[in-house]
């Protein structure tokens, strides 16, 4: 079965460090989002994207934030200056056109932890 | 807006026992729900999700759950746990199928199975 994978799965860094978060979403799919879970409470949505933009982004998704999809494969999620509020599991999931949220697969996770 | 609800952060079942996690969701329009399981170390998986149809769902490894309009719950049930249920479920609602309407999770219901 296609899968939604994510690297690394644990990443550690100290504040205000640049992180990236990486996702290969599955080759044929085009929405892509990430959600995290900080420990303790619910999943979040951050954002998602969709021919090459964002198509919609939370709250959270502040100027720290930024995602992009470099190569047509590589989905990526940037923190410029991390926080240690940051600190969560992140969660990368992909769609194909037209499918319902049945058809929306996640990546198993990148727990980050902001020292 | 869309909200849900979990009640309970954590349920301890025995092996063989009825397993019932609850979730309650708010909507101001026909809300589509789900229920995700994640296993230890791994991503978010479909267990089932309703979408207007049948109002009873049923899905994989032998769960179920009510859409129950008058109640505002979509509680997950499942006849006779098995060691192997033991995870972290999650209620989502979303307002729309498909494109990029995003998912709202509740905080999670940790379901423990005792042999």
């Amino acid at each position: 079965e296609p899968e939604v994978t994510q690297t690394p799965s644990h990443q550690v860094t100290q504040m205000g460090q640049e992180v990236i978060l990486r996702c290969v979403p599955i080759s044929n799919h085009l929405y892509f989002y990430w959600y995290r879970q900080i420990l303790g409470q619910k999943v979040e949505f951050l954002v998602s994207f969709y021919n090459n933009e964002i198509s919609e982004k939370s709250e959270i998704f502040d100027d720290q934030f930024s995602v992009e999809r470099p190569d047509g494969s590589n989905f990526t999620l940037k923190i410029r200056s991390t926080k240690l509020e940051d600190s969560a599991m992140y969660f990368c999931a992909s769609m194909a056109q037209g499918a319902g949220h049945e058809k929306l697969f996640f990546g198993s996770g990148t727990q980050l932890s902001v020292l | 807006a869309q909200s849900v609800t979990q009640l309970g952060s954590h349920v301890s079942v025995s092996e063989g026992a009825l397993v019932l996690l609850r979730c309650n969701y708010s909507s101001s329009v026909p809300p589509y729900l789900f229920w995700y399981v994640q296993y230890p170390n791994q991503g978010l998986q479909l267990l089932l999700k309703y979408t207007s149809a049948a109002t009873l769902v049923k899905g994989i490894n032998g769960f179920e759950a009510e859409f129950k309009k008058s109640e505002t719950s979509f509680h997950l049930t499942k006849p006779s746990a098995h060691m192997s249920d033991a995870a972290e479920y999650f209620c989502a609602v979303s307002a729309l199928e498909g494109g990029s309407e995003k998912l709202v999770f509740g905080k999670g219901t940790k379901l423990t199975v005792n042999p």
